[in-house]
């Protein structure tokens, strides 16, 4: 079955970048969708087909996929931005989640 | 705007069969794919299943021998059987939709967007 991989945590500055990986076989040939999960709450879409935002994500989450990594970045991070993020892709008529990335803003 | 909720008991004995139903409201089941996902606390998200709202259905290898989801277009619901549970069982319980199908097919676009808040299944004696 077809694995996603995630650093455990990632912490950023108020106000600088965060960059969260999401590691797979050729990813790059697959779409990836991304979700932010904040405790005691649903998962929400912030990224889908590697670097599209749904109405209302702010344009300061942005995302990219090549070779065997996916990225998400989180520009000028907020306090808001705390949260976990899952990256997510369709593989085989399954759907499978990343380890998942504890996002500290510091 | 399309939003799902949960339901079903919170808690379950060890060894019996765990049932939840997912309510979709402000929007119809037909033409999409729904799925349940499970998250154990403090760890990360699996996928269960899911269902076409014609009836085919598609499992996680992981749970496929203890795994039922059918779904009630008349009621505009789909439910969630998962039998022989153990304490690994307990964890938050999600219902989700995935976002469309590939224009022109019957394949899903394969990102979810809505989801349901989340209900949560305890597995004791």
């Amino acid at each position: 079955s077809y694995e996603l991989t995630q650093p455990l945590s990632v912490s950023v500055a108020l106000g600088q970048t965060a960059r969260i990986t999401c590691g797979g076989n050729n990813i790059g040939s697959k779409n990836v969708h991304w979700y932010q999960q904040k405790p005691g709450q649903a998962p929400v879409l912030v990224i889908y087909r590697d670097s599209n935002r749904p109405s209302g994500i702010p344009e300061r989450f942005s995302g990219s996929n090549s070779g065997n990594t996916a990225t998400l970045t989180i520009s000028r991070a907020q306090a808001g931005d705390e949260a976990d993020y899952y990256c997510q892709v369709w593989d085989s008529s399954t759907y499978v989640f990343g380890t998942g990335t504890k996002v500290t803003v510091l | 705007q399309v939003q799902l909720q949960e339901s079903g008991p919170g808690l379950v004995k060890p060894s019996e069969t765990l049932s939840l139903t997912c309510t979709v409201s402000g929007g119809s089941i037909s033409s999409y794919y729904w799925s349940w996902i499970r998250q154990p606390p403090g760890k990360g998200l699996e996928w269960i299943g899911y269902i076409y709202y014609s009836g085919s259905t598609n499992y996680n290898p992981s749970l496929k021998s203890r795994v039922t989801i059918s779904v009630d277009t008349s009621k505009n619901q789909f439910s969630l059987k998962l039998s022989s549970v153990t304490a690994a069982d307990t964890a938050v319980y999600y219902c989700a939709r995935d976002s469309g199908t590939i224009r022109g097919t019957a394949a899903p676009r394969g990102w979810f967007d809505p989801w349901g808040q989340g209900t949560l299944v305890t597995v004791s004696s």
